[in-house]
């Protein structure tokens, strides 16, 4: 298996600007987690699906966030506007929702720079 | 919620075992102890789990308290790709929001040739 698959891996863009960054969980994992981390506030959890529904999106900072599951094999995180505050490397994790070892699988990390 | 306390950082000899601890002593009856690792420039990966009696796997042990207050993930011979920041998770066994994984600043180990 490749992993989870995430992308672009780095991102610049301006102020304003529309961002999409995108997720492919491992095949047959039907959990899926988007986490922020930041040198000043760590690791964060944003949200989390089971079964491609959102169960919590507490740690969405703000209406700019949004994202969605459409399908099983795919998870966007869209931020609009951007802000240079949002400057980041986002992650995304994918488990399997059964099994006891609740082993969460993460991506490479997308860098994201807004100037 | 349930926090963990570690050390800001540890230095290691290659070759060496390493003992990183992690304090948690206001843990309850269903917390799993996890760790975690984030390897330079990745995202982090997972390195073992417990609830009560001590674990091994094939990249590390985790020995923990009887009275379940602290555990210790040990590397029992340390390599310089071990090197990164490693993090102590409790995560609440009945799931739901409470049962996810919730990073705090871990501790960052530096292995020496």
């Amino acid at each position: 298996d490749a992993g989870v698959i995430q992308s672009p891996r780095h991102e610049v863009t301006e102020m304003g600007q529309e961002v999409t960054l995108r997720c492919k969980p491992i095949s047959g994992h039907n959990s899926l987690f988007w986490y922020r981390q930041t040198m000043m506030r760590g690791l964060e959890l944003l949200i989390y699906f089971n079964n491609n529904v959102p169960i919590d999106d507490s740690g969405m900072p703000e209406d700019r966030f949004s994202a969605k599951m459409p399908n099983a094999s795919f998870s966007t995180l869209k931020i609009q506007p951007s802000e240079p505050r949002d400057s980041a490397v986002y992650f995304c994790a994918s488990r399997k929702l059964a099994g006891d070892t609740y082993e969460q699988y993460f991506g490479p990390g997308t860098r994201l720079t807004v100037t | 919620d349930a926090k963990t306390t570690q050390p800001n950082s540890m230095e290691s000899n290659e070759e060496e075992p390493v003992h990183l601890p992690c304090n948690h002593s206001t843990i309850s009856g269903t917390d799993y102890i996890h760790w975690y690792r984030q390897l330079p420039s990745q995202g982090p990966e997972y390195v073992i789990h417990g609830l009560t009696s001590n674990v091994n796997n094939r990249m590390a042990s985790l020995a923990i308290a009887e009275d379940r207050k602290s555990s210790t993930l040990i590397l029992h011979r340390a390599t310089l790709r071990d090197a990164a920041v490693y993090y102590c998770i409790l995560r609440d066994g009945y799931g739901g929001s409470q049962g996810n994984l919730i990073f705090g600043k871990g501790t960052k180990l530096s292995v020496k040739p």
